[in-house]
């Protein structure tokens, strides 16, 4: 079965770094388009960026654009968040996700925690 | 980018209840359009893609249509485990994809 596990969270201090990792299993990950998704405590839900199966192809939100780069080793299953000159303001859960064949986010992990606070 | 605008943002409901969320985009998505599920500490859970395809496994009392710039997602009969918050989401032509605000659902 498709398991998505999130690792990396923690607390940070206002213009520190992190780096969250997605390990992928029970799918082909090398045939899929990957995302991060972002939730902030009690809000909704915000697209942070997208790689193709390849990792040619990457877009970012513009909240994170200059600050975050993702990336994936399609040897290893893995996917990568990393997360520069981190804000209060990207306090959140990190979600990554699985783009299925129509666009939609059809395979999501638990989520793992960012805190940016001082 | 597309804005999506999702109403009303909860409602409360008894149990067998139908229920209808409806979900605006800014500009025309064809039917570009994805609902999803939350509930409390879990991650969001892929119910309808494409408006109106069932995801596999989903129950068959929810439902999706809709095309262009509107679009609903109903529930035939409300049960207690449908108790979440619902998610529209656009994933027109290029990021960004942007999910509505939320739809909290609760049993009256």
């Amino acid at each position: 079965q498709v398991q998505l596990v999130e690792s990396g969270g923690g607390l940070v201090k206002p213009g520190g770094s992190l780096r969250l990792s997605c390990a992928a299993s029970g799918f082909t990950f090398s045939d899929y388009y990957m995302s991060w998704i972002r939730q902030a405590p009690g809000k909704g839900l915000e697209w942070v960026s997208y790689i193709s199966s390849s990792g040619s192809t990457i877009y970012y939100a513009d909240s994170v654009k200059g600050r975050f780069t993702i990336s994936r080793d399609n040897a290893k299953n893995s996917l990568y968040l990393q997360m520069n000159s981190l804000r209060a303001e990207d306090t959140a859960v990190y979600y990554c996700a699985r783009v299925g064949g129509y666009g939609a986010f059809d395979y999501w992990g638990q989520g793992t925690l960012v805190t940016v606070s001082s | 980018d597309i804005q999506m605008t999702q109403s009303p943002s909860s409602l409360s409901a008894s149990v067998g209840d139908r229920v209808t969320i409806t979900c605006q985009a800014s500009q025309d998505i064809s039917n570009y359009l994805n609902w999803y599920q939350q509930k409390p500490g879990k991650a969001p859970k892929l119910l309808i893609y494409d408006a109106s395809n069932l995801e596999t496994g989903v129950p068959s009392r929810f439902s999706g249509s809709g095309s262009g710039t509107d679009f609903t997602f109903t529930i035939s009969s409300l049960q207690p485990e449908d108790i979440a918050t619902y998610y529209c989401q656009q994933y027109d032509n290029l990021p960004p994809w942007t999910f509505g605000q939320g739809t909290k659902v609760e049993i009256k």
